[in-house]
């Protein structure tokens, strides 16, 4: 069955160091989303990403994310400067259209110290 | 306000009988889907069942079936003959309908904790 696959699965990283969290979608998906989980917490939608642009995003996905499709088949999210609140679990998804299901990756856990 | 409510932070249930977990919603679009997802410790989201708001029927999916009330706005999820493999962090969410046509992002609920005991 296709999945989504993300790497690395996890990373360790300083404070105030940029981070790229890479993210390999369904090849013949259309859609494509960042949720990140704190620990123990909800799953939070960061950004989605459809025809080569944002199409939405949350109040958490400030001026130091961004996302980027640079070859037609990665999607990646740039964390600038990393803070330690940014330690979290990110989850990569991809859907096929925008009214069918996701299929998540099994995540990057980020750890900032 | 909370658009997902699941009001049970953490269950147990004996091996093989059926349990049952809360999700409440919340939505004026007429237009939406409704999730579950399974987290066991190992991190990973694992999709299990969805409802569209206009489907008629409940949706199931083998061990897994949904409860769906649409005048109370719930979506619970029912687990049959529960197996050890079930304790895992359940996640009730829903994805709105947009202007347009169209359905966006994910909105998740708190979780619930599933314990499975032998």
């Amino acid at each position: 069955e296709p999945e989504v696959t993300q790497t690395p699965s996890h990373q360790v990283t300083q404070m105030g160091q940029e981070v790229i969290l890479r993210c390999v979608p369904i090849s013949n998906h259309l859609y494509f989303y960042w949720y990140r989980q704190i620990l123990g917490q909800k799953v939070e939608f960061l950004v989605s990403f459809y025809n080569n642009e944002i199409s939405e995003k949350s109040e958490i996905f400030d001026d130091q994310f961004s996302v980027e499709r640079p070859d037609g088949s990665n999607f990646t999210l740039k964390i600038r400067s990393t803070k330690l609140e940014d330690s979290a679990m990110y989850f990569c998804a991809s859907s096929p259209s925008a009214n069918y299901g996701y299929t998540f990756g099994s995540g990057t856990r980020l750890t900032v110290v | 306000a909370q658009k997902i409510t699941q009001t049970q932070p953490g269950m147990f249930v004996q091996e093989k009988e059926a349990v049952t977990l809360d999700c409440t919603y919340d939505t004026s679009d007429p237009s939406y889907g409704l999730f579950w997802y399974k987290q066991p410790s190992s991190g990973e989201m694992i999709f299990l069942i969805y409802q569209g708001s206009y489907d008629q029927q409940n949706a199931t999916e083998g061990r897994y079936s949904l409860n769906f009330q649409k005048a109370r706005k719930s979506a619970n999820l029912v687990i049959s003959a529960s197996q050890l493999g079930d304790s895992a962090m359940y996640f009730c969410a829903m994805r709105e309908g947009q202007k347009g046509g169209g359905y966006n992002k994910l909105i998740f609920g708190a979780g619930t904790r599933l314990a499975v005991h032998p």
